[in-house]
């Protein structure tokens, strides 16, 4: 079976800090995608990030980042210069075909 | 452009009552998801469409549910006898297809008392 496995239900950091949130998935799998979500306290999921896995070369948007070991089965999300903004539910998901498979979620709180 | 809608925003039903919840997914979306999210957990799937078939109600979590798709568009998820363990975030999202990320509105809040 498929799974998802965000093993840090809560973290916190300072403003501006660099934060890394972990995922680890289980597949068997060869070709799939990969994404990060955010939910702020306003509920709504917010794609933050995505991963081809037939892709070595890792995603980056703006502040966001991944670092996607493919044989280690791991797609783990880091945050630069971390602002109060990025205070939100993170959610890992794998995607095959149409399934999606969700990690239970890291609370990540920004502090100031 | 527009983003995917659902509404009602919130919910408010007695216990027994029958709801509905609309969802309209961005134009041009094939694809359509209903997710149910409990307070501070994860994301439950309830049902997937493609067009207007639903090839996935693995998640529905009983006969009281039931969902429908028109005009491979608008998405209705209806809830019979609403009970005190439906409360919960509903969510809906939609994609391009298979492969594409989920666009998500977001969600009616169903409170049943």
């Amino acid at each position: 079976a498929q799974t998802v496995t965000q093993s840090q239900p809560e973290m916190s950091v300072q403003e501006a800090e660099t934060v890394t949130l972990s995922c680890t998935y289980d597949t068997s799998e060869s070709n799939y995608y990969l994404f990060w979500y955010k939910q702020p306290p306003s509920r709504q999921m917010i794609l933050v990030i995505r991963q081809e896995a037939y892709k070595q070369q890792n995603a980056t948007e703006n502040r966001f980042s991944v670092n996607f070991q493919k044989a280690a089965k791991s797609f783990s999300l880091k945050i630069s210069d971390s602002q109060l903004g990025d205070t939100a539910m993170y959610f890992c998901a794998f995607m095959n075909n149409y399934q999606l498979i969700w990690g239970a979620g890291t609370k990540l709180i920004i502090k100031p | 452009g527009a983003g995917v809608s659902q509404s009602p925003s919130n919910k408010v039903t007695e216990k027994g009552k029958d709801v509905e919840l609309r969802c309209d997914p961005i134009s041009g979306h094939t694809a359509l998801y209903w997710y149910r999210q409990s307070l501070g957990q994860g994301l439950e799937f309830l049902i997937y469409f493609q067009g207007n078939s639903a090839p996935d109600k693995s998640g529905l979590p009983s006969d009281r549910f039931s969902a429908e798709r028109t005009g491979g568009s608008v998405s209705t998820l209806t809830i019979q006898r609403t009970q005190q363990e439906d409360s919960a975030v509903y969510l809906c999202a939609s994609s391009l297809g298979t492969y594409s990320p989920l666009h998500f509105g977001n969600g009616t809040r169903l409170t049943v008392t």
